[in-house]
């Protein structure tokens, strides 16, 4: 089974200072997605970013980019001139496509983390 | 607007009760999920269905139950329902399921149960 872990339950950071959320997960498979999710306030599940674990390069979506080492099975979130509107809880999330016809395609998600921006 | 509809946004219920929710997914979207999120849990994958047919199961309890019916919308109904039912339910929705996967799931906004 895959595993996903944040082991940051909150962060807080200045306004316009750079984070790092850290996400490591587990999984057997070598054919996967890794997400971010956001989750501000008014709880509605936000996509971030993702990442296609065959690709070496990291993804990239303006001020959010991450860093993924597959080898170490880590997939961080650096959020870059934090602004008020990035404060949330942030989800890692794994998905581990089954194409054998078993399996759910439904996402594991880790614990989240409090992102707090300090004005 | 992520285009997924989930109703009622909140639903106040007591013990051994039954409700039902219903989502909505993206237009033209085959594959729908439900999650639930509780404060000591976290999101929890509880069931998947494509195109009418029952995918996957995740962490769903016997009282519980899913269905998608054919136009594609899909109701969770929760039964004989206890405290520590109470938790935000989520849907979501995605293009395809075997090997059609964009990655992408759109989450509705949820809906508030609250079991007293």
């Amino acid at each position: 089974a895959q595993t996903v872990t944040q082991s940051q339950p909150e962060m807080s950071v200045q306004e316009a200072e750079t984070v790092t959320l850290s996400c490591t997960y587990d999984t057997s498979e070598s054919d996967y997605y890794l997400f971010w999710y956001k989750q501000p306030p008014s709880r509605q599940m936000i996509l971030v970013i993702r990442q296609e674990a065959y690709k070496q390069q990291n993804a990239t979506e303006n001020r959010f980019s991450v860093n993924f080492q597959k080898a170490a099975k880590s997939f961080s979130l650096k959020i870059s001139d934090s602004q008020l509107g990035d404060a949330a809880m942030y989800f890692c999330a794994l998905l581990q496509p089954s194409y054998s016809g078993g399996g759910a395609d439904g996402l594991t998600f880790g614990k989240g983390t409090h992102l707090i921006i300090q004005p | 607007d992520s285009g997924v509809t989930q109703t009622p946004k909140h639903l106040i219920t007591a013990t051994g009760q039954r409700v039902t929710l219903r989502c909505s997914p993206r237009s033209g979207d085959l594959s729908v999920y439900w999650y639930q999120q509780s404060l000591d849990q976290g999101l929890q994958f509880l069931i998947q269905y494509y195109n009418g047919e029952e995918r996957a199961k995740g962490n769903i309890l016997e009282r519980f139950s899913a269905q998608q019916f054919p136009d594609l919308h899909s109701e969770l109904n929760l039964s004989s329902l206890e405290l520590g039912d109470s938790a935000l339910y989520f849907c979501a929705s995605s293009v395809g399921g075997l090997g059609q996967l964009t990655g992408e799931l759109f989450f509705g906004e949820g809906s508030r149960l609250t079991v007293l």
